[in-house]
């Protein structure tokens, strides 16, 4: 099974933007415990949300996350141009297995 | 604060070893489940294996990869024999938010490089 992401989108200043998460086959639900991470080059990943919709400590409230559909969802309100990163959602596959998704990188202009 | 502190990483040939190892610090080790996620050159992120109460492990590196922990030492390892090409990316040492495989990553290290060439 496939996680699935845009491989890119864009968003204005000040924009909303949603980036999703989804399966190549099957609906992703809270049962999947999608998390969201947040990295920009060179750095290491940084936690933006986990268990579907649960802030990480210090994470703007501009980021939120949910299930919209079949798909976990990452929503960016408000965005900035320190936002411009790529984003990666990972899902829980039961058996102990996490698969993350191949990206989405993000772009702020 | 949490801290996750990688070590190991280097050049090394295929078909050959390698042992990471990832010093943490600022939580209750044995009480939370780690996992090791790499990331090759310009690619995305890869989990490789959890250890909790049991281990886990991607397909990609079944049989040939152990993860094992020294909780004495606050120390996670990741053992990796029969090295390939593409084995060689940064290695980040990730600590889950609670003891259960089901808890996400909350904290991450800063990585260590593994490069696999002749």
């Amino acid at each position: 099974t496939v996680v699935t992401q845009e491989p890119s989108f864009s968003v204005s200043p000040g924009g909303t933007v949603t980036l999703t998460c989804g399966l190549s086959s099957g609906s992703v639900s809270t049962s999947y415990y999608p998390s969201w991470y947040q990295q920009t080059p060179g750095q290491a990943p940084r936690t933006l949300i986990y268990s579907t919709n649960i802030r990480s400590s210090g994470v703007p409230d501009r980021f939120s996350g949910s299930i919209l559909g079949n798909k976990a969802a990452l929503t960016i309100t408000g965005a900035q141009a320190d936002d411009e990163s790529d984003y990666y959602c990972v899902l829980y596959m039961g058996s102990g297995i996490w698969v993350f998704g191949a990206g989405t990188k993000l772009t702020v202009l | 604060e949490v801290q996750l502190l990688e070590s190991g990483g280097g050049l090394v040939q295929p078909g050959g070893s390698l042992r990471l190892s990832c010093a943490a610090s600022g939580f209750t080790f044995s009480n939370y489940a780690v996992s090791w996620v790499r990331q090759a050159p310009g690619k995305g992120l890869e989990w490789v294996s959890l250890i909790s109460g049991s281990t886990y492990y991607a397909d990609s590196v079944k049989g040939r990869f152990t993860i094992s922990r020294d909780t004495s030492k606050n120390t996670l390892y990741l053992q990796m024999n029969s090295l390939r090409v593409e084995d060689t990316a940064s290695y980040y040492c990730a600590k889950h938010f609670c003891s259960s495989p089901i808890c996400s990553i909350d904290y991450w290290g800063q990585g260590t490089l593994v490069t696999v060439s002749s």
